[in-house]
């Protein structure tokens, strides 16, 4: 079926340190990958997406790299902040029939950044 | 840009009471969507819209939820009759036209039903 899930529902990492958030998909036509993130009482932001075609894409301190072959995804934060303590959600964008492509969302994984 | 607007923040109400959530995406996009959240299940996308028009409403749980988007820059989402299993958070997004899976979020209204 089509499921997004995640490997570590919660992540404790040092100031400083990179941090990676691990992603698994399970549908293969997926062709579109989304991370946000959401802060504690807030609605989600996007962070950084990723088509089907690319491997990796990099914005500021962060990079998405995708392995079809195992149908994995993962943020990588570099020098992880405070400020980036939040929930991070992948999300996968599939066509249904009549072409109506919509976004799974995984979970969410907690990342907790200590001082 | 103001972002995507909704209100109200938080609401509180009795079992069997109506509900009705309010949505201002942002000027330009021409997609809009309701989403659910709750610990249990996450996210859930309950319908969106594009350019006003319902396209997809498979997530809307029961009769008892209704959306309208009258025009490009208003939504609701009402829940008729309220019931407790209703209490969560209510996110509307919306996107733009050129980057139509790129959602912007409002800050959510946080229901709570006694």
């Amino acid at each position: 079926g089509e499921s997004v899930g995640l490997h570590l529902p919660t992540l404790s990492v040092q100031e400083g340190d990179n941090s990676i958030i691990n992603c698994a998909y399970s549908n293969s036509a997926s062709d579109y990958f989304i991370w946000y993130k959401q802060e504690s009482g807030k609605g989600p932001q996007f962070i950084i997406d990723i088509r089907s075609n690319m491997d990796k894409r990099q914005g500021q301190r962060v990079t998405v790299l995708l392995n079809k072959t195992v149908k994995h995804l993962s943020l990588q934060i570099a020098a992880t902040q405070p400020g980036d303590s939040a929930v991070y959600f992948c999300a996968e964008n599939i066509t249904h029939a009549g072409n109506n492509r919509k976004l799974i969302w995984g979970l969410g994984t907690s990342l907790a950044v200590n001082p | 840009d103001a972002g995507v607007i909704q209100s109200p923040r938080h609401e509180v109400t009795e079992m069997g009471q109506e509900v009705t959530l309010r949505c201002k995406p942002i000027s330009g996009h021409n997609s809009l969507f309701w989403y659910r959240q709750t610990m249990m299940r996450g996210l859930e996308l309950l319908i969106y819209f594009n350019n006003n028009v319902p396209i997809d409403d498979s997530g809307m749980p029961e009769d008892r939820f209704s959306a309208k988007m009258p025009n490009a820059s208003f939504s609701t989402l009402k829940i008729q009759p309220s019931e407790p299993r209703d209490s969560a958070v209510y996110f509307c997004a919306s996107s733009p036209r050129q980057e139509n899976e790129k959602l912007f979020f409002g800050s959510g209204t946080q229901l709570s039903v006694l």
